[in-house]
């Protein structure tokens, strides 16, 4: 059973302060998404990871992807108070043809101004 | 932008009673899923749908649970026999290919009382 885990849960950072989050997956995948969700909405397509080494940016967000350890990480630059919300990661996995994308536990931020 | 509607955005009703969400997925798009979040935390996968069947469902998803497509543009995901613990906010999602973003739409909160 696929796994994906993020750490930290919580996170509570001071405007312009950097910081990264963590997600461990627990199969084989080359493939993985972040999403943002703010309180009581939907989850909004941040980056797309297709591949090892990939890196995307957006903002003061960038992602990346390490498939050999099954690890990608956003890292937040000079963070502002627009960027509080949780964030998820996920994997997706394909057994015969069909797909199934695993969200982590999630990393609820809050920037402090 | 295309968008996935779901209707309702907040559904009451009463233990052991039926409901059924509806969802109105990306019209180009070919994979459909439902997920459902209790009180913000994990987004959990509960069920794929690929060319007008299953394609995956996890442990949460039992006789309880059913899913159709009754005509080109609806996707709904019925609870028969509703319990307390099914509150939760529900997710309908769709894609137009494997191994790409899923869109979500705005959720229907379903409170069982």
């Amino acid at each position: 059973e696929l796994k994906v885990e993020q750490n930290p849960l919580f996170l509570s950072m001071q405007e312009e302060k950097n910081y990264t989050i963590y997600c461990n997956y627990s199969t084989t995948s080359d493939r993985l998404y972040w999403y943002r969700q703010d309180p009581g909405k939907s989850l909004e397509s941040l980056f797309v990871l297709l591949s090892n080494g990939a890196v995307k940016q957006e903002g003061r967000l960038m992602a990346s992807l390490d498939t050999k350890a099954r690890l990608s990480t956003l890292h937040i630059t000079a963070a502002v108070h627009d960027l509080s919300a949780t964030y998820f990661c996920a994997v997706d996995t394909v057994t015969s043809g069909t797909y199934k994308y695993i969200f982590g536990t999630g990393t609820r931020l809050k920037v402090l101004a | 932008e295309p968008e996935v509607t779901q209707t309702p955005s907040h559904q009451v009703t009463q233990m052991g009673q039926e409901v059924i969400l509806r969802c109105v997925p990306i019209s180009n798009h070919l994979y459909f899923y439902w997920y459902r979040q209790i009180l913000g935390q994990k987004v959990e996968f509960l069920v794929s749908f690929y060319n007008n069947e299953i394609s995956e469902k996890s442990e949460i998803f039992d006789d309880q649970f059913s899913v159709e497509r009754p005509d080109g543009s609806n996707f709904t995901l019925k609870i028969r026999s509703t319990k307390l613990e099914d509150s939760a906010m529900y997710f309908c999602a769709s894609n137009r290919e494997g191994s790409s973003p899923l869109h979500f739409g705005n959720g229907t909160r379903l409170t069982v009382t």
